[in-house]
């Protein structure tokens, strides 16, 4: 079975610092690869995802993220942090072929954001 | 445009009573979800469903029912609502096939008291 480790629960950073979430991943094959974001009260926000081709993918609001098949990893990095980047952010991987069950989630990294 | 409405926003219910949410998505999609959202343990899937009039169950279905009667909407049940059922619970949905994009409502919350 796939499953999704983020190991910091919380990171605080101050604005204008840069950014990395780390997201590790197991499964047998390359999985779909997906980083949402989630403000307080709010659902879950689709920041950018990778499913083939080009390992560093951009995404919305200035973030990307890089798929690393040897370290099973998909650590999600931002170079300067705005106040309003402060939220949590959850990890996902899906088993490519569209098998409707398939999507797992980290258990959050949660950010704060320090003036 | 409103993607995926859910009602009620908020509820609180004694221990035994029970309540349905409703999921509503208006962009035709065949997948809908319901996931649960506790601190520390991300979002775990509770039932979901591929059609019209199809369900199945995800990852921590008990104590929960499900119904898709409507190829837009979606309905979870608690029949009889226990204290461990307080969570925020979001329903989600995608279109079949393609990289597996979910799109979230903005979630209720449910105190069990």
């Amino acid at each position: 079975a796939q499953s999704v480790t983020q190991p910091d629960i919380h990171i605080t950073v101050s604005e204008g610092a840069s950014l990395e979430l780390r997201c590790n991943y197991s499964y047998g094959a390359t999985p779909y690869l997906f980083w949402y974001v989630q403000s307080p009260g709010q659902g879950l926000q689709l920041l950018l995802k990778y499913f083939s081709g080009d390992t560093l993918v951009q995404g919305i609001k200035g973030f990307e993220a890089e798929f690393k098949r040897s370290q099973s990893s998909f650590n999600l990095r931002k170079p300067s942090v705005h106040w309003s980047d402060a939220a949590e952010y959850f990890c996902a991987v899906a088993e490519p072929g569209g098998s409707a069950r398939q999507l797992t989630f980290g258990s959050g990294t949660q950010l704060t954001v320090l003036p | 445009n409103a993607g995926v409405t859910q009602t009620p926003k908020f509820r609180v219910l004694k221990t035994g009573q029970s309540m349905t949410l409703l999921c509503a998505q208006d962009m035709n999609h065949e997948y809908m979800y319901w996931y649960r959202q506790d601190p520390g343990m991300g979002l775990r899937l509770i039932h979901y469903s591929v059609g019209e009039g199809t369900t199945a169950k995800g990852e921590v279905p008990d104590g929960y029912n499900v119904s898709r009667l409507k190829k837009q909407n979606f309905l979870l049940g608690l029949e009889s609502a226990a204290p461990s059922q307080t969570s925020v619970y979001f329903c989600a949905s995608r279109k079949q096939g393609g990289t597996g994009e979910l799109f979230f409502g903005e979630g209720s919350r449910l105190t069990v008291l």
